[in-house]
């Protein structure tokens, strides 16, 4: 069965410095991979996702993440921080293959930002 | 841009009670989904539901949840006698045909007391 570990419960960092949210995965085939985002009250809002192809997977509101097979990880970045990036972050699997799969999501990460 | 709503925002109930939590997907999706995040844990997935039936249940959707589309639009998750560990946010998703994105509500929180 497929799995994902968010190793960081919360991260604080200053505003305008650069981030990286760690996720590792286990999937026995080439997973579908997502970042997530919930603000407090607030539904979960995609990011972006990895299907095939580029590794390196462009999002929203400046995001990016690196698809590494070697290592199992999906990791997200942004150069730069700004509060209203302050949120919780999910990564989560999807098992491929089936149409109606579900997603198996992370613990999640606590994003802190100081100004 | 189209969403998926739910309501009500937030219902608290008594022990024992009966529950119906409302969805709204997206109209012109086919694949339904019922997540549930409990204070602090992570979301877990509990049912998808496709040509009206169940596609997949997880071991927490045990014979108190049901789901059920009962017309063209609302797709709705029922507990029939609440427990306080059904205290927890409840997400409502949908997904297109031909497609891997799961779009999401805003939740539902159930407060069982």
């Amino acid at each position: 069965a497929q799995s994902v570990t968010q190793p960081d419960i919360h991260i604080t960092v200053s505003e305008g410095a650069s981030l990286e949210l760690r996720c590792n995965y286990s999937y026995g085939a080439t997973p579908y991979l997502f970042w997530y985002v919930q603000s407090p009250g607030q539904g979960l809002q995609l990011l972006l996702k990895y299907f095939s192809g580029d590794t390196l997977v462009q999002g929203i509101k400046g995001f990016e993440a690196e698809f590494k097979r070697s290592q199992s990880s999906f990791n997200l970045r942004k150069p730069s921080v700004h509060w209203s990036d302050a949120a919780e972050y999910f990564c989560a699997v999807l098992a491929g293959g089936t149409s109606y799969g579900k997603l198996t999501f992370g613990q999640g990460t606590i994003l802190t930002v100081h100004p | 841009e189209p969403e998926v709503t739910q309501t009500p925002s937030h219902q608290v109930t008594q022990m024992g009670q009966e529950v119906i939590l409302r969805c709204v997907p997206i109209s012109n999706h086919l694949y339904f989904y019922w997540y549930r995040q409990i204070l602090g844990q992570k979301v877990e997935f509990l049912v998808s539901f496709y040509n009206n039936e169940i596609s997949e249940k997880s071991e927490i959707f045990d014979d108190q949840f049901s789901v059920e589309r009962p017309d063209g639009s609302n797709f709705t998750l029922k507990i029939r006698s609440t427990k306080l560990e059904d205290s927890a946010m409840y997400f409502c998703a949908s997904k297109g045909q031909g497609g891997n994105e799961q779009f999401f509500g805003p939740g539902t929180r159930l407060t069982v007391l």
